[in-house]
């Protein structure tokens, strides 16, 4: 079964820093990689999808790398700011799975002014 | 972009009633919908996976009986909590596959408790 892990759990940074996430996963197998934020008490907004023959993507301040071989992901946030507060989250869609998505547990990111 | 109305947001119930969530897709067919359940600080899980039209596939260890999901057109699903219990209070969310540019979309969440 795939295992999607976020390191960190949370993390506190000030304005203006550079940031890097973490997204592991134990089945190489799979059709893309997604990065979505959630604030509370809302849905999920889509950041950057990375499909499988794919390396990276970018968007604005975000770019989202894959490793396939190796299972892992990241997603860098350049010169973050208040409002990128929010968690973020890392799924994989496994092939043949009908669009179905497996989550990490998120990282919990503040930034501070 | 593409809309996912999720209603209600929040509901309290007492232990025992049936809660119905909505999904919509406001302005997009969906063929697919996914309902997602979300324990505090865990990762979202599929519950189960409802085409328009035919009956919902659960994944294992969700009950189909305590969780009924109707997908009766391509923009609308329900999913209901039937016979509330506090180990259902959950954040549920749902997910609806775009017909035709198969795109994700997720709808806002619906926090569940049962008191």
């Amino acid at each position: 079964k795939q295992e999607v892990t976020q390191i960190p759990a949370a993390l506190s940074v000030p304005e203006g820093e550079n940031l890097v996430l973490n997204c592991s996963f134990t089945d190489s197998a799979i059709y893309n990689l997604q990065w979505f934020r959630q604030d509370p008490g809302k849905g999920l907004t889509s950041l950057l999808l990375i499909q499988s023959s794919q390396r990276e993507q970018t968007s604005g301040r975000l770019n989202a790398s894959l490793d396939k071989s190796s299972g892992r992901s990241t997603l860098y946030i350049a010169a973050s700011q208040p409002g990128d507060s929010a968690t973020y989250l890392c799924a994989v869609r496994p092939p043949n799975s009908g669009y179905a998505l497996n989550f990490g547990k998120g990282t919990s990111l503040l930034v501070t002014p | 972009g593409a809309v996912v109305s999720q209603h209600p947001s929040r509901v309290i119930c007492k232990s025992g009633t049936s809660v119905k969530i909505e999904c919509r897709s406001l302005d997009f067919q969906a063929t697919t919908m996914f309902w997602y359940r979300q324990f505090p600080k865990q990762s979202l899980m599929l519950m189960a996976t409802s085409n328009e039209g035919s009956k919902a596939t659960y994944e294992q260890g969700v009950e189909k009986d305590k969780f009924l999901i109707n997908h009766a057109s391509l923009t609308l699903s329900t999913l209901t909590v039937t016979s509330a219990h506090p180990e259902d209070s959950s954040f549920y969310i749902c997910s609806a596959r775009d017909r035709r540019s198969e795109k994700l979309f997720f709808g806002s969440g619906t926090q569940l408790s049962v008191l």
